[in-house]
């Protein structure tokens, strides 16, 4: 079956703008996580969404960081004023239903801002 | 905060050699689960552990969960060059429901 999904893989923009990150979990997932992981780091926790709401946004770093999740299902984490230091990797997961589930991760997108 | 800590942070062996890595959280954990990474990869889900003293196999990686559940180890016996990759360990925050990755622990094989 389809795997978790990402889009874009890549993304770069300049400092200042505006980005959107756009993941697709498995379908029925009901729990689904937003992670950075910046190189030869492990992924640093952003977002927990179960269903519909955000159940701990505690690993957003400051307020230019925000994610949705309307339908329970698409999730979009943006990104306002974007500065170099969020350059990363974005990963998303998602797992069946219980926050201590198997986390099923996709590929990702790689941010660089310049 | 709770923090998971991971040593070595580097191992490099020979084929054919043993490889184990450590995993030490500050706080105790009600589970534990390892992932793998290969290089330009995404993390891969490998087990999860949540009884105390608890030891899992799965071919030639044991996987063991401390008494106190403060610690984990994952120890790899007899490595191939498939077994590169970045070796993670992760728990429950007790506070919420997000997860903490240890830095991870990069594992090279030499042929």
């Amino acid at each position: 079956g389809a795997g978790v999904s990402q889009t874009p893989s890549n993304k770069v923009t300049e400092k200042g703008k505006y980005v959107e990150l756009r993941c697709d979990p498995i379908s029925g997932h009901t729990a689904l996580y937003w992670y950075r992981q910046s190189l030869g780091q492990g992924p640093e926790f952003l977002i927990y969404f179960q269903g519909t709401g955000a159940a701990d946004d505690s690993g957003l770093p400051n307020d230019r960081f925000f994610a949705v999740r309307p339908e329970g299902s698409v999730s979009t984490l943006k990104i306002q004023r974007t500065e170099r230091g969020d350059s990363a990797v974005y990963l998303c997961a998602s797992s069946l239903g219980q926050a201590g589930d198997e986390q099923y991760f996709g590929p990702g997108t790689r941010l660089t801002v310049t | 905060g709770q923090q998971v800590m991971q040593i070595p942070q580097y191992q490099h062996v020979q084929e054919g050699e043993d490889f184990t890595t450590y995993c030490n959280s500050s706080t105790t954990l009600s589970n534990i689960q390892w992932y793998k990474q290969r290089p330009g990869g995404h993390p891969v889900f490998l087990i999860q552990l949540v009884k105390s003293g608890e030891v899992k196999k799965q071919k030639r990686l044991t996987f063991q969960f401390g008494e106190a559940k403060k610690n984990s180890s994952l120890h790899i016996t007899a490595t191939q060059t498939t077994d590169v990759g970045t070796y993670f360990c992760a728990g429950p925050v007790s506070w919420g429901q997000n997860f903490v990755f240890g830095p991870g622990t990069r594992l090279s094989v030499l042929p």
